[in-house]
């Protein structure tokens, strides 16, 4: 059974300090692993796609990289508006999308 | 390009009664349509997926029922709500193996 493992649960930064978010998973056949950010009473907005290990994305100040363990979210000087819960899920292989979600990281930036 | 809406936005509801929930997609065709739950401190609970018109599968037993009456509208129902039924819904769609794209949910709570 694929499973996602998120840590930590919760994480409180300092406005500017940068720090990383931690998804590892099991799943046979990776097709796809996706980062995804959920603000409170809000459905997750999509941020990164990853496919294969070595892989890295960027947008603003997150960057998300793939092993084939484990993904990780990199937050640069982040600010308040960072602040929310990220998900980290995975896509397995076959003929039927599911999709397997972790808990979330609930991250606060603190001005 | 695509949308999603959802509704309604909140719902308090009396124990057994019964319950609606819609969700449309604009600016796609023959989108897979998904419905999760999301429990406090849970990742999401895939509910029910659908590749096409009246094809609905189901991924745990329960007091729920989903359909998919036309291309880009599916709908979450009950015929009679269980206090265990509260939670937040969320619908989201998807273009074969890309990433899901989800609405901003349904709060139901069951009193």
């Amino acid at each position: 059974e694929d499973q996602v493992t998120q840590s930590p649960e919760a994480l409180r930064l300092q406005e500017g300090e940068s720090s990383s978010l931690n998804c590892s998973y099991t799943v046979s056949g990776l097709r796809g692993l996706f980062w995804y950010r959920q603000d409170p009473g809000k459905g997750p907005e999509f941020l990164f796609t990853l496919y294969s290990a070595g892989e890295e994305k960027e947008k603003e100040r997150l960057k998300a990289t793939l092993t084939k363990k484990e993904s990780f979210l990199h937050i640069t000087a982040p600010k308040p508006e960072d602040s929310a819960t990220y998900l980290c899920a995975v896509q397995a292989g076959g003929g039927y999308q599911k999709v397997t979600f972790g808990t979330g990281t609930k991250l606060q930036v603190i001005p | 390009s695509q949308t999603i809406h959802q509704w309604p936005a909140t719902l308090v509801q009396p124990v057994g009664s019964p319950l609606s929930l819609e969700c449309t997609v604009e600016g796609t065709s023959n989108p897979n349509l998904y419905w999760y739950r999301q429990a406090a401190g849970r990742g999401l609970q895939l509910l029910f997926y659908s590749v096409g018109i009246g094809q609905i599968s189901s991924e745990v037993p329960q007091n729920l029922s989903a359909s998919r009456p036309q291309d880009r509208q599916f709908i979450l129902s009950s015929k009679k709500l269980l206090l265990s039924d509260s939670g937040f819904y969320l619908c989201a769609w998807s273009e074969g193996n890309q990433p899901q794209h989800f609405g901003d949910g349904t709060r139901l709570s069951i009193l």
